[in-house]
């Protein structure tokens, strides 16, 4: 991928509100897609991912994310959000994994803070 | 999920020294780690590329005789910042590559530079 953007810096919404977190990619070639979090003090954590077959994909914990290659986006949605999903979410791209070598550029991060 | 574990998870060190992290995988053999540097209130920006038993793959910019990288066996990779200076001083994450292209990341190193 040559470049991941995330289009907000901070989401702030209320809890129970629905969100939605924007990211767009551009390639040239077949990528995989992620969304990963990042907690208060924690490590990046794998939310959801895209490799193939459906376009959209879900996580445990009610987030969907939907893969449109027409215009290259793959945003985060979750339709009633909980102070716990305060965090930094982070959307990645990956290409390769053959002989050349395997890739990932992230995003920027978005910044999603959850009001009571 | 995997576990990535990394130490220390914060180092103070003088300018002009070394500095080693390390980074494990705890229950799983990982052929590909990665290392990345994370600036405040920014996104990852990957370092290099560790493949277990070869060199590693450093992006343009990256110093590798400053950031050297040992990926001696499945389950551990090293990042050394040799002859440390102040602009060094970062976030340090590490990450391995699971079986379907997702990653683990570490918890991260806070480095400074004194």
């Amino acid at each position: 991928a040559q470049s991941v953007t995330q289009l907000d810096s901070q989401v702030p919404v209320f809890e129970e509100a629905p969100v939605e977190l924007r990211c767009n990619y551009s390639s040239s070639v077949s990528v995989y897609l992620f969304w990963y979090v990042q907690y208060p003090n924690q490590g990046l954590q794998l939310l959801l991912k895209y490799l193939s077959g459906s376009t959209l994909v879900k996580s445990i914990n009610g987030f969907e994310a939907e893969f449109n290659k027409s215009q290259t986006s793959f945003h985060l949605r979750k339709p009633s959000v909980h102070i716990s999903d305060t965090a930094e979410y982070f959307c990645a791209v990956s290409e390769g994994g053959g002989t050349g070598g395997f890739k990932t550029i992230f995003g920027a991060g978005t910044r999603l803070f959850v009001k009571a | 999920g995997a576990v990535v574990s990394q130490h220390p998870s914060r180092v103070i060190c003088k300018s002009g020294t070394s500095v080693k992290i390390e980074c494990r995988s705890l229950d799983f053999q990982a052929t590909t780690m990665f290392w990345y540097r994370q600036f405040p209130k920014q996104s990852l920006m990957l370092m290099a590329t560790s493949n277990e038993g070869s060199k590693a793959t450093y992006e343009q910019g990256v110093e590798k005789d400053k950031f050297l990288i040992n990926h001696a066996s499945l389950t551990l990779s090293t990042l050394t910042v040799t002859s440390a200076h102040p602009e060094d001083s970062s976030f340090y994450i590490c990450s391995a590559l699971g079986q379907t292209y997702e990653q683990y990341f570490g918890p991260g190193t806070r480095l400074t530079v004194t």
